[in-house]
Parts: C-alpha cells; sequence; structure tokens
C-alpha cells in the first residue's frame, strides 16, 4: 500500500523538551515537505528537501530541524526554541520540487503542550 | 505577493446547494492553481486543479472557474452533498517558485 506514514498521530510535548514526528514515504518521491496547521490560516511550510541530504527553509522554520539522511524519511524535531508548538503538523511529498505536481499528504500528528 | 486570500471561512448549505469558495493571489507569476479537500483528522488531497491557460475546468461536480485579470480563481460544488463537508484549501504555485502557498481554508457543512 503507497503512501506516507506519518507518526505518531497524538504527541504531547513538556516545557523545554524537544520532540521528534516521523514521516516516511514509499512512493520513491524526491521532494519531501513539512506544514503546520492551525485553525484560519491554513497550511505554512516549515521545511522542505529536493533531495537526500539537502533541505531548505520554508516560511516558518524558525524553532524547527530537519534531516534527510534517506530518501524516503525526512522527520521533523520540534525543539523548545519553539514556543507555540501546538499545531497539526503534515508531511507530503511530491516527485519532485517545482515542477507544480500534486502533493501526497499523511494522516498528520497532533503536538500539544502539556 | 506571496499571500493567497481565501473566503470565506466557513460557509453552511443545505443538500443539493452550490458552495462556492473564492480565492484571490497577487503574484502573476503563479502558474499552477489546485484545491485540496481536507476530512477531519486526515491529510488534505487534490480534488482539482487548473492552469492559467484556461477559464473553467470540471470534474464530476466540483468546477474551477479562473479570473486572469482579476487575478482570482474559485470553486463550486454543484448538487452538494452531506459527504462534501470537508475543510477546502485553494492554493497557487509557480515553476519559478517551487513550492505552493495556501489559503486559509474553508469549513464547509452541507446539512441533509
Amino acid at each position: 500500500d503507497g503512501g506516507i506514514t506519518q507518526s505518531p498521530k497524538y504527541l504531547f510535548r513538556k516545557e523545554g523538551q524537544n520532540v521528534t514526528l516521523s514521516c516516511e514515504q514509499n512512493l520513491n518521491h524526491d521532494a519531501m515537505y513539512w506544514y503546520r496547521q492551525d485553525p484560519g490560516q491554513g497550511l505554512r511550510l516549515i521545511y522542505y528537501s529536493q533531495i537526500v541530504n539537502d533541505f531548505q527553509k520554508g516560511d516558518i522554520a524558525e524553532g524547527y530541524s530537519v534531516s534527510r539522511e534517506k530518501k524516503e524519511s525526512f522527520p521533523l524535531t520540534v525543539t523548545s526554541a519553539q514556543k507555540n508548538p501546538t499545531a497539526f503538523y503534515l508531511c507530503a511529498s511530491s516527485p519532485q520540487v517545482g515542477r507544480n505536481e500534486k502533493l501526497f499528504f499523511g494522516s498528520g500528528t497532533q503536538l500539544s503542550v502539556l | 505577493q506571496q499571500q493567497v486570500k481565501q473566503s470565506p471561512q466557513s460557509l453552511i448549505v443545505q443538500k443539493g446547494g452550490i458552495p462556492i469558495i473564492n480565492c484571490a493571489y497577487e503574484n502573476t507569476a503563479f502558474d499552477y492553481f489546485p484545491w485540496y479537500q481536507q476530512f477531519p483528522g486526515k491529510g488534505p488531497a487534490l480534488l482539482i486543479a487548473i492552469r492559467p491557460d484556461v477559464s473553467e475546468k470540471k470534474e464530476g461536480r466540483f468546477t474551477i472557474s479562473f479570473n486572469k485579470s482579476a487575478k482570482q480563481f474559485s470553486l463550486h460544488i454543484m448538487d452538494s452533498q452531506p459527504g462534501d463537508s470537508a475543510t477546502y484549501f485553494c492554493a497557487a504555485g509557480g515553476t519559478s517558485y517551487g513550492k505552493l502557498t495556501f489559503g486559509q481554508g474553508t469549513i464547509l457543512t452541507v446539512h441533509p
């Protein structure tokens, strides 16, 4: 079954803690993305990656970090520097960046602060 | 110039009605305009997309109307059904940008 798998579905963060959200894809896509969704604000791009070992900041990268060591994996770390981390986080992929192709989204991770 | 403004924020219609969701953009370099549909607790999924060389595109009950001179595009849902109740996002992209800019989203409720 091809697609994008995000885990966990729900995650709780304590004050001062870093947490990592997992994103795995088996679509053989080169490009992967992380979006943050807040009510009434749409989807805002955090980071994206066009190829293994390369990634670029999106519109709201402060307080977040990513890695792309394998083509199929693009984990997102929400660091303690992100003061308002409560949101729904969506991972997506597409065959390539910059080709205006369909984005395939995972089912998301809801992050809340304890 | 990167913004995409979407309205209304929420919309309630009766079954069989024709909800219309509008989006406006500023950047004339945008050349790809998709709409995504999202059900609660799920990720968005591509519904329909248009490029600026056409003024209208239909797929089933979903139609995009595009007005290049006004820099606006809209989604119409014909004969709406309760199963269409979802959040709808418009977006805009351009080959030179490499990534989509999303609108704020519209929560659509279709009453039986």
